[in-house]
């Protein structure tokens, strides 16, 4: 079945603590996208990646890393978190290039940051 | 002006009534347009593509108007399990190597009452 899948779906941590949302899909697509959703403020993309080893920032990226050292992933880092990244996280992928294709999303990971 | 605008709703319906919502999008060489539907707090899940020409999809029917910049969703007779929020996506042309930025808009919420 074709996917992309989030791990951990639910965290609560503290503020400080390193932690890693992982983010995998099975489509062999080239674009991959993290976003946060707040109330009132909708989807914002936080980064994203055209292909292997090439990411950029999207709208909201401070205080995020990402790496993308193989295709099928493309994990989220919190070096440091603080409260105000208390969020929902979708990633998300994409097939480069096809203009009827549409994003793909995974569950979500909810994040909770005391 | 934002790069996608929509109406955040709530909207509430009657079941059976017919509603619509439009998306206005700011960048004229937008190439794609989606409408994706979200339940509270779940993924966006894909519920049509908008063509040039319109389509048509069940008691669906999106409509692009690229001489305004808007898109549409149409919903003919409400059923309960149509509430939730109606998202609509924007996308700029692929261009090699270039930056993809996919923009959602904030959401229209739907409530179909009984």
């Amino acid at each position: 079945e074709a996917q992309v899948t989030q791990n951990p779906r639910y965290l609560i941590t503290v503020t400080g603590k390193k932690l890693t949302v992982t983010c995998s899909q099975n489509m062999n697509h080239e674009y991959m996208s993290w976003y946060r959703q707040d109330p009132g403020l909708g989807l914002r993309q936080i980064y994203y990646s055209m292909n292997v080893e090439v990411t950029d920032k999207g709208d909201v990226p401070e205080g995020y890393k990402v790496s993308r050292k193989e295709k099928r992933n493309f994990p989220l880092i919190l070096e440091s978190p603080s409260p105000n990244q208390t969020s929902l996280y979708f990633c998300a992928s994409q097939v480069l290039y096809r203009v009827d294709q549409p994003q793909h999303f995974g569950d979500g990971t909810r994040l909770s940051i005391l | 002006r934002k790069e996608v605008e929509q109406d955040p709703g709530p909207f509430n319906v009657p079941e059976g009534a017919t509603v619509a919502f439009n998306c206005t999008y700011s960048n004229s060489a937008s190439q794609s347009f989606f409408w994706y539907r979200q339940d509270c707090r779940k993924e966006p899940k894909l519920l049509m593509s908008v063509y040039s020409s319109g389509n048509e999809d069940g008691r669906f029917t999106a409509q692009l108007n690229r001489a305004s910049q808007y898109i549409s969703l149409l919903i003919r007779d409400s059923k309960l399990s149509d509430s939730a929020t109606y998202l609509c996506v924007v996308t700029p042309p692929w261009r090699s190597g270039g930056y993809q930025k996919v923009t959602f808009g904030i959401g229209t919420k739907l409530q179909v009452i009984p």
